[in-house]
């Protein structure tokens, strides 16, 4: 399986700032996957990222809100923007497709204050 | 009714013994069905996947797929405590561009000595 690193691994953010996720994979793929993890939690998929196209995103997220960039088969970036509260979560990227599996980097831990 | 089912638990099990997870599904097209192991503050870690009816096992995991009950279970045996996380069902749901993988909210298991 792929290799998938994540940084920031944590951080702590003021309301209304944005951070940005990067996440690299050490292999070509075409595929990649955000999904949040809240406090106690499963996992819920924010958007799907595909290379040279716009991210597809799951309902109730929005390109305003969460926008993704994939210049490269190897990496992306999820920046949570305005954030919120509510934002403070686990951000995850995978790698993988929906009918093979997938396999998850190790997550940013973000807490907004 | 939620896509994917789990029990959260807490499942205790003494260490030798069996640990049987279960999980149902809704999408009675889904194929592709897969055991993820979180041990706490980590990522998810694919541990079997499963895309027939009947079972599969892999070293003492053992994944039972039943579609027309729309069931799945992971069968742990000779439990031992670093077996004890939470374990997330994720099943294939949608079609085509649409298709996602949509995870349980996971059953935490706890190997006692």
């Amino acid at each position: 399986s792929a290799v998938i690193s994540q940084k920031p691994s944590r951080d702590i953010c003021q309301r209304g700032t944005s951070l940005t996720i990067q996440c690299q994979v050490d292999s070509q793929v075409t595929m990649m996957f955000w999904y949040r993890q809240q406090p106690g939690q499963s996992l819920t998929l924010i958007a799907t990222a595909n290379q040279g196209s716009e991210a597809t995103y799951e309902s109730g997220f929005v390109i305003d809100k969460f926008p993704i960039s994939r210049p490269n088969l190897t990496f992306s970036t999820l920046t949570v923007s305005n954030m919120s509260p509510e934002d403070s979560s686990i951000y995850l990227c995978s790698v993988g497709g929906s009918s093979v599996g997938q396999y998850f980097g190790p997550g940013t831990r973000l807490t907004v204050t | 009714q939620k896509e994917v089912e789990q029990n959260s638990g807490p499942l205790s099990v003494p260490e030798g013994a069996i640990a049987s997870l279960n999980c149902t599904y809704s999408d009675r097209g889904s194929q592709s069905f897969f055991w993820y192991r979180q041990y706490s503050g980590k990522s998810p870690e694919l541990i079997m996947f499963i895309y027939s009816n009947g079972d599969k096992e892999d070293g003492r995991f053992t994944a039972q797929l039943n579609k027309a009950s729309q069931y799945v279970s992971l069968l742990i045996r000779d439990s031992q405590p670093s077996d004890s996380a939470t374990y997330l069902c994720a099943v294939n749901t949608g079609t085509g561009t649409a298709s996602k993988l949509t995870f349980g909210t996971g059953t935490r298991l706890q190997v006692t000595l």
